[in-house]
């Protein structure tokens, strides 16, 4: 089977630095993706690695090893709004579905 | 911005009835899915679909499920029969391509409709 694991719950104060890790034990990889997803809502997309390397997007940023199978999300500057849900997917071949880790719950306090 | 819509935001059905969930995905995209979540669980796959067509569906997908685009903008999802166990949240997600190296194969997901099966 396939295989996702994320911490569950995570907690940081706001202007804090924060980094969610992802493992995938997969038989496949064709993409890692973050999405952020707050209680109720939508995921949205917050990055993509296929290549190992480090990928930045403003405050956020996320890193791949695909030979030990592991990601990270890097938040920075924390802020209150950044409270929600952190989803690792991975997709196995180009034009597959999205297989999703059960996602850490990120608090953010002031 | 261009971005999916669902319809409707929120169904409650009886356990039995037929239920049709709307999907509008982002106009130039050509691969669509349906996932769900139930809650308090992870977000899962159900089915994809490209050029008319099912191109991968997942172990859920059972029987009881379609999905069809009957209409040049349209992504539907039929569930034929509900069941207590069908009560989640249904996203839909669209990309454009999903070609491997490209940040166009990202899928980008609608709001949701949360299904209640009473």
């Amino acid at each position: 089977g396939q295989n996702i694991d994320q911490p569950t719950e995570m907690t940081a104060t706001e202007g804090a630095i924060v980094q969610i890790n992802c493992t995938y034990q997969t038989s496949g990889f064709n993409g890692l993706f973050w999405y952020q997803q707050h209680a109720g809502e939508a995921p949205t997309f917050l990055s993509y690695n296929v290549l190992d390397g480090l990928e930045e997007k403003g405050r956020f940023s996320s890193f791949l090893s695909r030979s030990k199978g592991y990601s990270y999300l890097l938040l920075k500057e924390l802020q209150m709004k950044d409270s929600a849900s952190y989803l690792c997917a991975v997709r196995l071949e180009a034009g597959t579905a999205l297989i999703f880790g059960k996602g850490t719950t990120l608090s953010v306090s002031s | 911005e261009p971005e999916v819509t669902q319809t409707p935001s929120h169904q409650v059905t009886q356990m039995g009835q037929e239920v049709i969930l709307r999907c509008v995905p982002i106009s130039n995209h050509l691969y669509f899915y349906w996932y769900r979540q139930i809650l308090g669980q992870k977000v899962e796959f159900l089915v994809s679909f490209y050029n008319n067509e099912i191109s991968e569906k997942s172990e859920i997908f059972d029987d009881q499920f379609s999905v069809e685009r009957p209409d040049g903008s349209n992504f539907t999802l039929k569930i034929r029969s509900t069941k207590l166990e069908d009560s989640a949240m249904y996203f839909c997600a669209s990309s454009e391509r999903p070609s491997s190296g490209s940040a166009r194969e990202t899928q980008y997901f609608g709001p949701g409709t949360r299904l209640l099966v009473l």
